[in-house]
């Protein structure tokens, strides 16, 4: 057990619907990050917070958007959902970044149908 | 970040110990070596990281070769429950911390 946890686990649902994920980092971690493992892309970095502000961006969609909450908590929401946005999505976190090492969540798994 | 290559696929019987190559020629003064895995679709693993100088934890041990150019993640008495995809990422922290994932190699420890 990582520390980190993710909500839901699982969620299916359909082409334009709108979905939020949500992920609260190990206790005391400032930085969250955001991961994407589809099975033609792999694991891709999408975007990191750190103490409530965006501090990296990777491939991440404009349909897709992320904040972090001042109890640092983060959500990830995706928006008019097509289905090659099906695939599991990992939150990770760490003490504050440089070379400190991330932890990842269990992943939620979406399917879009 | 500097580009790594692995070897997509090793095999590794139980007890023995497990030597994962890495090789990242790009590698920069200032990039660490990290080494993750992933159990079938569970959550990445953190396993150890490195800059220069060998590392040691309870779960691996890492040799980063004295031009840096190449490491070998080594789990001394591999277990059936070591089976899984392992990544070597090589991040430059100034720059963001985003872990790059390649293709990793799948390690298949047998009886």
């Amino acid at each position: 057990d990582s520390g980190v946890t993710q909500t839901p686990k699982h969620l299916i649902t359909a082409t334009g619907q709108r979905v939020t994920l949500r992920c609260s980092p190990r206790s005391g971690d400032l930085s969250v990050y955001w991961y994407q493992q589809s099975l033609d892309q792999g694991l891709q970095f999408l975007i990191q917070y750190y103490n409530g502000e965006e501090r990296a961006k990777g491939n991440i969609l404009e349909r897709f958007s992320a904040q972090q909450f001042p109890d640092l908590h983060s959500e990830l929401n995706l928006s008019s959902l097509e289905l090659g946005d099906s695939a599991l999505y990992f939150c990770a976190s760490s003490r504050e970044g440089g070379s400190d090492e991330q932890y990842f969540g269990p992943g939620t798994r979406l399917t879009v149908t | 970040d500097a580009k790594t290559t692995q070897p997509p696929s090793m095999d590794c019987a139980e007890g023995r110990a497990a030597n994962l190559p890495c090789n990242h020629s790009t590698i920069s003064g200032n990039e660490y070596v990290y080494w993750y895995r992933q159990i079938h679709s569970q959550g990445p693993q953190y396993i150890i990281h490195g800059l220069k100088n060998n590392e040691t934890n309870e779960m691996a041990s890492l040799i980063i070769t004295e031009d840096r150019k190449s490491s070998t993640l080594i789990l001394p008495h591999a277990t059936l429950r070591d089976t899984a995809v392992y990544y070597c990422i090589v991040m430059n922290n100034n720059a963001g911390n985003m872990l790059t994932f390649g293709g990793g190699t799948r390690l298949m420890v047998k009886p």
